[in-house]
Order: C-alpha cells, then sequence, then structure tokens
C-alpha cells in the first residue's frame, strides 16, 4: 500500500492567494484527519471526516479555512485568502474508523505538506 | 479536560545507552494511549498502543511502553539507542466526545543521540 499520499509536499505563496492542499488516504479507510504542525501549538486537529461527512471541524481556525472530501479516496483543505501566520506543516492522516462509538483505530499519517507564506 | 503532558522538550543520549521518554496522561477512565515517533522532513509513525491488558506494551523499532495506572503515565523505553532513533516522539490519549474520538497529542520530545 502507497500510505496516505499529500500533495504539494512544500508550498510556498504569498500572502492573500489561495491555496489548496491535496490528500488521498489508505483506500478502505473510512476516517480523514488534517492537522497543523507549528512550533507554537504542536499537533493540532483541524478536521475530520467520517465516510466523507465532517464530524467535527471545531478545530478549524477561522472561515479562511475550509476542507472537503467529496469522495472516499480525495480530500482537499484550502485557505482563502493565506496569511503568514498559516506557515505551518499540514498533515492528512487515515484511519479505518467506525462511525461513532469508540474506535481505537491506529492512525496512519501522510508525509505533510509544509506550506510557506510570505 | 483530558491531556497529555511530555515534560521533556528535548533529550540528549549517546548511542546505545538506555532511554526513557516520559508521558503523564489527565483522563478520568481508562486511557487509550500511543506513541508516535516523527523522523526529521517525514509523517507521524505508530511505535505502539496500549488499550488494555497487559500494561508492558512490545512496539515497533526495539520499543516498549509500560502503562501505570497509579502514576497516570506511560513512559516510553528502549534498551540500547541507535542513531536512527534521533528523531521527535509523541505521546498521545485517545479522547471520547460527541460519540467519536480523536487523538489528542503531548508536546513531543526531541531525541538526539550523540555517536
Amino acid at each position: 500500500d502507497a500510505g496516505v499520499i499529500q500533495s504539494p509536499r512544500h508550498e510556498v505563496t504569498e500572502m492573500g492567494q489561495e491555496v489548496t492542499l491535496r490528500c488521498k488516504p489508505i483506500s478502505g479507510h473510512n476516517s480523514l484527519f488534517w492537522y497543523r504542525q507549528t512550533m507554537m501549538r504542536g499537533l493540532e486537529l483541524l478536521i475530520y471526516f467520517n465516510n466523507n461527512v465532517p464530524i467535527d471541524d471545531s478545530g478549524m481556525p477561522e472561515d479562511r479555512f475550509s476542507a472537503k472530501m467529496p469522495n472516499a479516496s480525495f480530500s482537499t483543505l484550502k485557505i482563502q485568502p493565506s496569511e503568514p501566520r498559516d506557515s505551518a506543516v499540514y498533515f492528512c492522516a487515515s484511519s479505518l474508523g467506525v462511525a461513532g462509538g469508540a474506535s481505537t483505530d491506529t492512525q496512519y499519517f501522510g508525509p505533510g505538506t509544509r506550506l510557506t507564506v510570505l | 479536560a483530558q491531556s497529555v503532558t511530555q515534560p521533556d522538550i528535548h533529550i540528549t543520549v549517546s548511542e546505545g545507552a538506555s532511554l526513557e521518554l516520559r508521558c503523564n496522561y489527565s483522563y478520568g477512565a481508562t486511557p487509550y494511549l500511543f506513541w508516535y515517533v516523527q523522523s526529521p522532513g517525514q509523517g507521524l509513525q505508530l511505535l505502539l498502543k496500549y488499550f488494555s491488558g497487559d500494561t508492558l506494551v512490545q512496539g515497533i523499532k526495539g520499543f516498549e511502553a509500560e502503562f501505570k495506572r497509579s502514576q497516570s503515565s506511560f513512559n516510553l523505553r528502549k534498551p540500547s539507542v541507535h542513531w536512527s532513533d534521533a528523531a521527535e516522539y509523541f505521546c498521545a490519549v485517545v479522547l471520547f466526545s460527541g460519540g467519536y474520538n480523536k487523538l489528542i497529542f503531548g508536546a513531543g520530545t526531541r531525541l538526539a543521540v550523540h555517536p
């Protein structure tokens, strides 16, 4: 299995531009997570999908951030407009997942996208 | 609220020495606990996890961790560190909320290995 695939691996953009990060989860996984990692705040969960439906987006910083999962094999995280404080590494993770209840499924992380907003 | 504390931000050990990374959690019930490792420029990889049963858990790459309820700890250990173990290590606890679970990560411990 190829694992979780993220693209691009690096993105440099200017303030005000739209940024789209992409994720392909492991085939057969029902849950998908977007995380942001910064020195100041560590690893933060931004949003969680189960069976392509957003379950919890309470971690999304503000309206400039949006995420979609149009099908089981693809998700995007969009920032519009981007700001320098959005500079971070963004990780996508997937797990087998179950809707509701207690799940002990391991999350498998992609390699991340390093975003730099100038 | 559930939380995870990793008291050591940075640890340096010599190659071949033993290692213990500390993790303390705050959780009312029996926690589900994980250790992940992040090598430079890479995503996180699961080392081991604890859900129930034997409190000493074996993981990949020669790592083990011991769950101690009385101390609210889940410390990671390795008897002999290799240079390739230099990485950042994250402890995490599962938070059950709103009918699903999510991982709460500690701040991480960065491990440096001297030759």
